[in-house]
């Protein structure tokens, strides 16, 4: 089980954003975490933990291992007002509940 | 570039079975490593992943749904298709098909669709 927190954030361009993942048993790294926007598909932005995908910008960066893990977006731009899921990858690969980002 | 989309029947009755295709372009599922999943988001409510099939037609499907669902593949026409039996109104949702490959991604999607949204109703 994935459990995120907080459920919404409510925060203003240019602040920092700090998500948590904490999952029931030990992952350890192989953790993943979504953006998704209404009427988009839905994007990687980072994979194992703390390695970005192609094309995502440094301010997102992921960290964490075993069973805690976050994703800090360090100054927020108006386009990553969304919601941020993690994944964990396995042969039954479960989703956290999301954490909604939102303007204050 | 990879793309997907997902294409079906915005509106099943219950009972019925679900049919959704996926076309996508920019890879091939005859190529070793490549994988089509299927993940759902009902409204409100998290990601939730459905099934997976790999280049060599291995299969996987999530515990909780694997007796309602069939995924296959043509490659000839680059769709993977899933089928869903025995529709209830709790299975309306926003159904995505994501690529993913072996490599450093193993385990993770790294292209979607848009998604197609499905409503359950009599």
């Amino acid at each position: 089980v994935l459990t995120q927190s907080p459920a919404t954030l409510s925060l203003s361009p240019g602040e920092r954003a700090t998500l948590s993942c904490r999952a029931s048993q030990s992952l350890s790294k192989y953790l993943a975490w979504y953006q998704l926007k209404p009427g988009q598909a839905p994007r990687l932005l980072i994979y194992n933990a703390s390695n970005r995908a192609p094309g995502i910008p440094a301010r997102f960066i992921g960290s964490g291992s075993g069973t805690d893990f976050t994703l800090t977006i360090s100054s927020l731009e108006p386009e990553d007002f969304a919601v941020y899921y993690c994944q964990y990858r396995s042969s039954w690969p479960r989703f956290g509940q999301g954490t909604k980002v939102e303007i204050k | 570039q990879i793309t997907l989309k997902e294409s079906g029947p915005t509106l099943v009755r219950p009972t019925q079975t679900l049919t959704l295709t996926c076309t996508f372009s920019g890879f091939s599922l005859s190529e070793s490593g490549e994988g089509v999943n299927w993940i759902r988001q009902p409204p409100g409510k998290a990601l939730e992943w459905l099934a997976l099939i790999y280049w060599d037609d291995d299969k996987l499907y999530s515990p909780s749904l694997e007796n309602r669902l069939t995924i296959t593949k043509d490659t000839s026409k680059n769709q993977v298709v899933l089928t869903m039996a025995n529709m209830d109104p709790v299975d309306a949702a926003t159904y995505y098909c994501a690529h993913a490959a072996y490599g450093s991604l193993t385990g993770y999607y790294d292209y979607w669709g848009q998604g197609t949204l499905v409503t359950v109703s009599s």
